[in-house]
């Protein structure tokens, strides 16, 4: 069965540095999402992806975060210059269609770490 | 906007006892509601939602309107349930397809 998949699965980062998690969606799949937990915390939408453009975001993916579809397979989120806050579990997802019905498949999630 | 809340944290239970996870929800429209589950290093995965009126894994949840609740039940609790359940929840026909999770609550399902 075809799954979601993300990497790195841990990824550590000093404060302000750069980082970019990757995902690959399922590949007949066309609405991407990004989510993110803090530890202890709920599951928080971040933004959609629909035909190579964001199609909704919420207010925590500012101007230090962006998504980027570089090719046929990956997508991608990255955060400019990370702060300790975006300490994280970030959890890619992906959907056939859009539509409040349909099934988002969540991916393993990448563990970030900024220190 | 809308909000999911999940009462309980952690939710212990007797091997085949009846299990009852609360989802109480807000939101204005009329939602789309659904429950994820993620058993232990694994990943957030569907469990089921109203719109399809489906029992998974001898799982079921009925959309209570009047009292905006989406409580997930089982009759006899099994070993294998013991996961998070998260209750989720996306507007419906109102072009956002973002899922407002709760806070999840944790099954441990005592032999």
């Amino acid at each position: 069965e075809p799954e979601v998949t993300q990497t790195p699965s841990h990824q550590v980062t000093q404060m302000g540095q750069e980082v970019i998690l990757r995902c690959v969606p399922i590949s007949n799949h066309l609405y991407f999402y990004w989510y993110r937990q803090i530890l202890g915390q709920k599951v928080e939408f971040l933004v959609s992806f629909y035909n190579n453009e964001i199609s909704e975001k919420s207010e925590i993916f500012d101007d230090q975060f962006s998504v980027e579809r570089p090719d046929g397979s990956n997508f991608t989120l990255k955060i400019r210059s990370t702060k300790l806050e975006d300490s994280a579990m970030y959890f890619c997802a992906s959907s056939e269609v859009g539509g409040g019905a349909d099934t988002q498949y969540f991916g393993p999630g990448t563990r970030l770490t900024v220190l | 906007a809308q909000r999911v809340t999940q009462p309980e944290k952690l939710l212990s239970v007797f091997k085949g006892a009846p299990v009852e996870l609360k989802c109480n929800y807000s939101y204005s429209g009329s939602p789309e509601l659904f429950w994820y589950v993620q058993y232990s290093r694994q990943r957030l995965q569907l469990l089921l939602r109203h719109i399809s009126r489906e029992s998974i894994k001898g799982f079921t949840a009925d959309l209570n309107k009047g009292e905006t609740s989406f409580h997930l039940k089982k009759p006899f609790a099994q070993e294998e349930d013991s996961a998070m359940y998260y209750c989720a929840l996306t507007p419906s026909g109102a072009g956002s397809y973002q899922l407002t999770f709760g806070k999840g609550t944790k099954l441990s399902v005592i032999p």
